[in-house]
Protein backbone atom coordinates (compact mmCIF):
# COMPACT_ATOMS: atom_id res chain seq x y z
CA UNK A 1 0.00 0.00 0.00
CA UNK A 2 1.19 3.56 -1.07
CA UNK A 3 1.56 5.40 2.19
CA UNK A 4 2.43 8.91 0.26
CA UNK A 5 1.01 9.54 -3.13
CA UNK A 6 1.25 11.52 -5.74
CA UNK A 7 -0.27 12.18 -8.87
CA UNK A 8 0.37 13.23 -11.96
CA UNK A 9 3.94 11.37 -11.56
CA UNK A 10 4.96 13.64 -14.72
CA UNK A 11 3.29 16.71 -15.63
CA UNK A 12 4.46 18.86 -19.02
CA UNK A 13 2.15 21.94 -19.43
CA UNK A 14 3.09 25.21 -21.52
CA UNK A 15 3.61 28.38 -20.04
CA UNK A 16 1.27 30.80 -18.40
CA UNK A 17 -1.20 27.59 -17.51
CA UNK A 18 -2.42 26.90 -14.25
CA UNK A 19 -2.23 23.13 -13.12
CA UNK A 20 -2.46 21.29 -10.06
CA UNK A 21 -1.28 18.45 -8.16
CA UNK A 22 -2.85 16.40 -5.57
CA UNK A 23 -1.28 14.08 -2.64
CA UNK A 24 -2.56 11.73 -0.08
CA UNK A 25 -1.67 10.19 2.74
CA UNK A 26 -3.06 7.02 4.44
CA UNK A 27 -0.40 7.42 7.51
CA UNK A 28 -2.47 8.70 9.67
CA UNK A 29 -0.16 11.79 9.69
CA UNK A 30 -1.39 15.50 10.93
CA UNK A 31 0.90 17.34 9.48
CA UNK A 32 2.36 17.50 5.23
CA UNK A 33 4.41 18.97 3.43
CA UNK A 34 5.07 20.07 -0.32
CA UNK A 35 9.12 20.30 -1.03
CA UNK A 36 10.31 21.27 -4.49
CA UNK A 37 13.51 19.57 -5.60
CA UNK A 38 15.19 21.56 -8.64
CA UNK A 39 17.76 20.70 -10.91
CA UNK A 40 20.47 20.71 -8.91
CA UNK A 41 18.91 18.54 -6.51
CA UNK A 42 18.43 21.10 -3.64
CA UNK A 43 15.54 20.14 -1.72
CA UNK A 44 13.57 23.42 -0.66
CA UNK A 45 10.18 23.05 1.89
CA UNK A 46 7.99 24.94 0.40
CA UNK A 47 4.93 24.71 2.67
CA UNK A 48 4.13 22.38 5.73
CA UNK A 49 0.43 22.59 7.01
CA UNK A 50 -1.12 21.04 10.40
CA UNK A 51 -4.33 21.49 12.19
CA UNK A 52 -5.02 23.85 9.40
CA UNK A 53 -2.26 26.29 10.14
CA UNK A 54 -0.28 26.79 6.95
CA UNK A 55 3.30 27.69 7.28
CA UNK A 56 4.18 29.29 3.90
CA UNK A 57 8.38 29.28 3.23
CA UNK A 58 8.59 32.98 2.42
CA UNK A 59 10.51 32.55 -0.87
CA UNK A 60 7.54 31.01 -2.46
CA UNK A 61 5.76 32.82 -4.97
CA UNK A 62 2.23 33.58 -4.10
CA UNK A 63 1.28 31.87 -7.68
CA UNK A 64 1.76 28.81 -5.30
CA UNK A 65 -1.17 27.52 -3.19
CA UNK A 66 -1.88 24.72 -1.20
CA UNK A 67 -5.49 23.20 -0.48
CA UNK A 68 -5.97 20.68 2.33
CA UNK A 69 -9.45 19.43 1.99
CA UNK A 70 -9.55 17.31 4.82
CA UNK A 71 -5.93 15.95 6.79
CA UNK A 72 -4.98 13.47 4.37
CA UNK A 73 -4.89 15.16 1.17
CA UNK A 74 -2.82 18.39 0.86
CA UNK A 75 -3.16 19.86 -2.72
CA UNK A 76 -0.59 22.46 -4.68
CA UNK A 77 -2.34 24.94 -6.84
CA UNK A 78 -0.06 26.82 -9.56
CA UNK A 79 -1.25 29.65 -11.47
CA UNK A 80 0.58 31.13 -14.48
CA UNK A 81 3.24 28.28 -14.88
CA UNK A 82 6.89 29.77 -15.43
CA UNK A 83 9.87 28.13 -17.02
CA UNK A 84 11.50 28.15 -13.78
CA UNK A 85 9.01 26.43 -12.22
CA UNK A 86 9.93 23.21 -13.67
CA UNK A 87 11.27 20.39 -11.05
CA UNK A 88 10.74 17.61 -9.48
CA UNK A 89 7.91 18.90 -6.42
CA UNK A 90 7.19 15.96 -3.76
CA UNK A 91 4.59 15.50 -1.22
CA UNK A 92 5.12 14.49 2.49
CA UNK A 93 3.75 13.84 5.43
CA UNK A 94 4.72 13.23 9.56
CA UNK A 95 2.99 12.58 12.60
CA UNK A 96 3.48 16.05 14.21
CA UNK A 97 6.32 18.33 13.14
CA UNK A 98 9.26 16.93 14.36
CA UNK A 99 8.51 13.29 12.99
CA UNK A 100 10.08 11.65 10.33
CA UNK A 101 8.45 12.67 7.28
CA UNK A 102 7.55 9.91 4.37
CA UNK A 103 7.75 11.41 1.29
CA UNK A 104 5.84 10.36 -2.01
CA UNK A 105 7.41 10.23 -5.23
CA UNK A 106 7.42 13.28 -7.00
CA UNK A 107 5.96 14.59 -9.67
CA UNK A 108 8.10 15.94 -12.31
CA UNK A 109 6.86 19.47 -13.94
CA UNK A 110 8.06 20.72 -17.07
CA UNK A 111 7.33 23.79 -18.08
CA UNK A 112 7.52 24.55 -21.86
CA UNK B 1 22.35 31.80 7.43
CA UNK B 2 21.26 28.16 7.75
CA UNK B 3 23.52 25.83 5.37
CA UNK B 4 23.87 22.35 4.85
CA UNK B 5 27.02 21.12 3.30
CA UNK B 6 27.77 17.58 2.37
CA UNK B 7 31.00 16.26 1.05
CA UNK B 8 32.04 14.50 -1.13
CA UNK B 9 29.63 15.42 -3.60
CA UNK B 10 29.94 12.23 -5.66
CA UNK B 11 31.61 9.02 -5.00
CA UNK B 12 32.37 5.79 -6.63
CA UNK B 13 33.64 2.91 -4.41
CA UNK B 14 33.44 -0.75 -5.41
CA UNK B 15 31.07 -3.02 -4.17
CA UNK B 16 31.47 -4.57 -0.72
CA UNK B 17 33.94 -1.39 0.40
CA UNK B 18 32.92 1.15 3.36
CA UNK B 19 32.95 4.69 2.96
CA UNK B 20 32.20 7.59 4.48
CA UNK B 21 29.61 10.54 3.87
CA UNK B 22 30.53 14.18 5.53
CA UNK B 23 27.91 16.68 6.55
CA UNK B 24 28.87 20.07 8.54
CA UNK B 25 26.18 22.57 9.64
CA UNK B 26 25.63 25.86 10.53
CA UNK B 27 22.13 25.66 11.67
CA UNK B 28 21.23 27.18 14.83
CA UNK B 29 19.33 26.33 16.75
CA UNK B 30 19.98 23.14 16.70
CA UNK B 31 17.05 20.23 17.09
CA UNK B 32 17.91 17.02 14.93
CA UNK B 33 20.08 16.06 12.40
CA UNK B 34 18.52 13.23 10.04
CA UNK B 35 20.26 11.16 6.97
CA UNK B 36 17.97 10.00 4.05
CA UNK B 37 18.98 8.39 0.89
CA UNK B 38 16.96 8.97 -2.42
CA UNK B 39 16.71 6.81 -5.22
CA UNK B 40 16.77 8.09 -8.67
CA UNK B 41 13.39 9.07 -9.39
CA UNK B 42 12.34 8.64 -6.11
CA UNK B 43 11.42 10.09 -2.97
CA UNK B 44 14.16 10.32 -0.18
CA UNK B 45 13.97 7.89 2.75
CA UNK B 46 14.55 8.42 6.01
CA UNK B 47 17.92 6.45 7.59
CA UNK B 48 19.01 7.71 10.87
CA UNK B 49 17.43 10.42 13.04
CA UNK B 50 19.56 12.01 15.79
CA UNK B 51 19.05 14.61 18.44
CA UNK B 52 21.64 17.25 20.33
CA UNK B 53 22.49 14.26 23.02
CA UNK B 54 22.43 11.41 20.36
CA UNK B 55 26.39 10.84 18.86
CA UNK B 56 25.65 7.99 17.12
CA UNK B 57 22.88 5.86 15.85
CA UNK B 58 22.84 2.95 13.48
CA UNK B 59 20.72 1.41 11.27
CA UNK B 60 21.80 -1.76 9.69
CA UNK B 61 24.91 -1.09 7.32
CA UNK B 62 24.50 2.76 7.77
CA UNK B 63 25.83 4.29 11.17
CA UNK B 64 25.29 7.94 11.22
CA UNK B 65 27.51 10.32 13.97
CA UNK B 66 26.95 13.61 15.11
CA UNK B 67 29.21 15.67 16.72
CA UNK B 68 27.20 18.85 18.32
CA UNK B 69 30.16 20.85 19.62
CA UNK B 70 31.96 20.71 15.99
CA UNK B 71 28.57 20.60 14.17
CA UNK B 72 29.65 17.81 12.10
CA UNK B 73 28.03 14.44 11.17
CA UNK B 74 29.00 11.86 9.17
CA UNK B 75 27.14 8.27 7.63
CA UNK B 76 29.10 5.43 7.38
CA UNK B 77 28.07 2.41 4.67
CA UNK B 78 29.99 -0.61 6.07
CA UNK B 79 30.07 -3.48 3.21
CA UNK B 80 28.47 -1.22 0.87
CA UNK B 81 26.13 -3.20 -1.75
CA UNK B 82 24.58 -2.55 -5.42
CA UNK B 83 21.56 -1.18 -4.09
CA UNK B 84 22.93 1.36 -2.10
CA UNK B 85 23.70 3.50 -4.41
CA UNK B 86 21.55 6.70 -4.68
CA UNK B 87 21.80 10.04 -3.37
CA UNK B 88 22.57 10.59 0.48
CA UNK B 89 21.04 13.73 1.82
CA UNK B 90 21.29 15.39 5.40
CA UNK B 91 18.80 17.26 6.52
CA UNK B 92 19.35 19.51 9.58
CA UNK B 93 15.90 20.66 11.59
CA UNK B 94 16.51 23.78 13.93
CA UNK B 95 13.58 25.93 15.60
CA UNK B 96 10.16 25.48 14.54
CA UNK B 97 9.89 24.38 11.17
CA UNK B 98 13.12 25.36 10.31
CA UNK B 99 13.84 22.81 8.43
CA UNK B 100 17.84 22.59 5.81
CA UNK B 101 18.53 20.13 2.98
CA UNK B 102 22.31 19.43 1.99
CA UNK B 103 22.64 19.14 -1.81
CA UNK B 104 23.15 15.34 -1.39
CA UNK B 105 26.54 13.37 -2.03
CA UNK B 106 25.85 10.89 -5.20
CA UNK B 107 26.90 7.68 -4.24
CA UNK B 108 27.91 5.22 -6.89
CA UNK B 109 28.80 1.50 -5.74
CA UNK B 110 30.16 -0.92 -8.75
CA UNK B 111 30.78 -4.69 -9.02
Amino acid sequence: DTAVSQTPKYLVTQMGNDKSIKCEQNLGHDTMYWYKQDSKKFLKIMFSYNNKELIINETVPNRFSPKSPDKAHLNLHINSLELGDSAVYFCASSLGRSGEAFFGQGTRLTVV
Amino acid sequence: KNQVEQSPQSLIILEGKNCTLQCNYTVSPFSNLRWYKQDTGRGPVSLTIMTFSENTKSNGRYTATLDADTKQSSLHITASQLSDSASYICVVSGGYQKVTFGIGTKLQVIP
